[in-house]
């Protein structure tokens, strides 16, 4: 069964601090992608990132950085200097490789994400 | 392009009562998934379509819940005989094949309160 873990309920960090999402995942298949997605307040899931297992890359794209590592099965998100705007909860989730063919995602339990001024 | 699209976007219904959401995939989107937001059970995965085909119902909670898909297109998630348990957000979300794996993209859900 595949399973993933979001440690911290919630963090609160002052505008312009760095700040790291933690997501721990557990999974028997040997392919399988890796997944954020943003919720702000609003409530629509924003699709952020997709990494699939093969590729241990790390990648950045503006602010946002992520940290994807076999060895400790971690897929972890990095904020650069925060923004108000970034304020939402972040959900990590987990999908296993089907031949290609389409597949649920296993969420976890989200990191509600504060920035204030 | 229109993104998901979900109706209704509020639905307060009594205890006991059949309730069906709506979901309008993005045009061209080939698998379609429900989803369910609650307080106490995080986001969970219901039900998902390849096509007008469920190869995937493993999530739905009970014989109280079922789900169509038309056309290819509009899905259709029947609740019946609601109960207090079943209120949360419903989510949908489609996604077509990007090189080896499918982004989902998700809809703004439909609240769900049951009385």
């Amino acid at each position: 069964a595949q399973k993933v873990t979001q440690a911290q309920t919630e963090i609160s960090v002052v505008e312009k601090e760095d700040v790291t999402l933690d997501c721990v995942y557990e999974t028997r298949d040997t392919t399988y992608y890796l997944f954020w997605y943003k919720q702000p307040p609003s409530g629509e899931l924003v699709f952020l990132i997709r990494r699939n297992s093969f590729d241990e890359q790390n990648e950045i794209s503006g602010r946002y950085s992520w940290n994807f590592q076999k060895s400790t099965s971690s897929f972890n998100f990095t904020i650069t200097a925060s923004q108000v705007v970034d304020s939402a909860v972040y959900f990590c989730a987990l999908s296993e490789d089907l031949a290609g063919t389409a597949s649920k995602l296993t969420f976890g339990t989200g990191t509600r994400l504060q920035v204030t001024l | 392009g229109a993104g998901v699209s979900q109706s209704p976007s509020n639905k307060v219904t009594e205890k006991g009562k059949d309730v069906e959401l709506r979901c309008d995939p993005i045009s061209g989107h080939t698998a379609l998934y429900w989803y369910r937001q609650s307080l106490g059970q995080g986001l969970e995965f219901l039900i998902y379509f390849q096509g007008n085909s469920a190869p995937d119902k493993s999530g739905l909670p009970s014989d109280r819940f079922s789900a169509e898909r038309t056309g290819g297109s509009v899905s259709t998630l029947t609740i019946q005989r609601t109960q207090q348990e079943d209120s949360a957000v419903y989510l949908c979300a489609s996604s077509t094949r990007t090189g080896q794996t499918y982004e989902q993209y998700f809809g703004p859900g439909t609240r769900l309160t049951v009385t």
